[in-house]
């Protein structure tokens, strides 16, 4: 009940593309749904988070998409760029422990 | 600010050897998290501190892993004795509520 699946586990597009990245989670208690972006030999670095009373929430390029019925969320990154190659992890938490579980992570990579 | 600061950033140790990881959070956070990162299992929460009492444990894999938190500017981490599958990127982060704030990490290699 503590896991969040995230898909797929690599993604190659192409410079201008839009990539999309799945999460599901089965706790119902989770409450904050963050997105963190990592870069090689970097800490994760918090990209966009959204709570479940919305069900959409866009900063600059990046766009989180929650459907809470299906406990289940994505990022949508548009006109992706070869700068937003790196590694992509969803997380879940419950806004008392604020403890993030994350996804297995996603490696993205733009072709110029 | 200067962000949550691990150190060090890289250590290689014989196995059986005790290996100690520091964490100093940002000023101010109440919370701080021990992760430990690799290939195979990702992101694992290892331990988490709120206003410096350990609140949930039961991510650290041994009794051989200990973590402390003696004040709201430092914690340690501390693996004794050391084995190769520990080898690993350990993150430190700190929140005040909801965002967490990841340290650069500290690489571990045991031989």
């Amino acid at each position: 009940q503590q896991q969040v699946k995230q898909s797929p586990q690599s993604l190659i597009v192409q410079k201008g593309g839009i990539p999309i990245i799945n999460c599901a989670y089965e706790n119902t208690a989770f409450d904050y749904f963050p997105w963190y972006q990592q870069f090689p030999g970097k800490g994760p670095a918090l990209l966009i988070a959204i709570r479940p009373d919305v069900s959409e929430k866009k900063e600059g390029r990046f766009t989180i998409s929650f459907n809470k019925s299906a406990k289940q969320f994505s990022l949508h990154i548009m006109d992706s760029q070869p700068g937003d190659s790196a590694t992509y992890f969803c997380a879940a938490s419950t806004r008392n422990t604020g403890k993030l579980i994350f996804g297995q992570g996603t490696t993205l990579q733009v072709k110029p | 600010d200067a962000g949550v600061i691990q150190s060090p950033r890289h250590e290689v140790t014989e196995m059986g050897q005790e290996v100690t990881l520091r964490c100093k959070p940002i000023s101010g956070h109440n919370s701080l998290f021990w992760y430990r990162q690799t290939m195979m299992r990702g992101l694992e929460l290892l331990i988490y501190f709120n206003n410096n009492v350990p609140i949930d444990d039961s991510g650290m894999p041994e009794d051989r892993f200990s973590a402390k938190m003696p004040n709201a500017s430092f914690s340690t981490l501390k693996i004794q004795p050391s084995e190769p599958r520990d080898s690993a990127v350990y993150f430190c982060a700190s929140s005040l509520y909801t965002e967490a704030f990841f340290g650069q990490g500290t690489r571990l290699t045991v031989v």
